[in-house]
């Protein structure tokens, strides 16, 4: 089974409609982050929270929202998503004995 | 601002050929430089080599070089198979309890 996972996988959706994309861990990390990758761009941080009760904005936070409801899950949503919203999701976990970073298959988002 | 460029773009070989791609770093503290393979619509992928202060390592036919005093390190990729078809990305974490900064990686294709 895949340390990371994300769901969905694929999601296409409408302008102004909410959005929740989910990702779970079994590799007991604390560090979990979201990030939105674009063509040329690279990847870029949205949210990342170091426990359930430490929640950070990233470099890109704007319209998007994030919950840490447990240790091994982290949401984002996008509470009225727009089509610049359109990206491929990554949520990942990070390792504090090893700083490696573990991210889940990513969600390819579409917003019309 | 710390910054982590990745030098070139893209790149084009033979199967069987050498590579190197080039990552320069502007960050501060720096605590240690991995490098990661993406593969096309997935998660990035850590090729289990790290470097800190000066030194080289290598994992299988991926060797890494880090300059700290010209803040550079080098991916050197021998013997390229066609499977090697992928980004490279740099990824340097800074001291501290700080996110990692990501280059927009390097897009390798290795042609028959």
């Amino acid at each position: 089974d895949a340390d990371v996972t994300q769901t969905p996988r694929n999601r296409i959706t409408k302008t102004g409609k909410r959005i929740m994309l989910e990702c779970s861990q079994t590799k007991g990390h604390d560090r979990m982050y979201w990030y939105r990758q674009d063509p040329g761009l690279g990847l870029r941080l949205i949210y990342y929270s170091f426990d359930v009760k430490d929640i950070n904005k990233g470099e890109i936070s704007d319209g998007y929202s994030v919950s840490r409801q447990a240790q091994a899950k982290f949401s984002l949503s996008l509470e009225s998503a727009i089509p610049n919203q359109t990206a491929l999701y990554f949520c990942a976990t990070r390792s504090g004995s090893t700083d490696t970073q573990y991210f889940g298959p990513g969600t390819r988002l579409t917003v019309l | 601002k710390n910054q982590v460029e990745q030098s070139p773009q893209s790149l084009i070989i033979l199967e069987g050929k050498n590579c190197t791609l080039q990552c320069n770093y502007t960050v501060s503290p720096f605590s240690n430089l991995r490098w990661y393979k993406q593969d096309t619509g997935r998660g990035p992928v850590s090729l289990k080599i790290m470097t800190f202060s000066e030194n080289t390592k290598s994992n299988g036919r991926y060797t890494a070089t880090l300059d700290a005093d010209t803040k550079q390190s080098s991916l050197h990729i021998t013997a390229s198979q066609l499977s090697d078809s992928a980004s490279y990305i740099c990824v340097v974490s800074a001291a501290g309890n700080t996110p990692l900064v990501f280059g927009k990686g390097t897009r390798l294709s290795v042609i028959a």
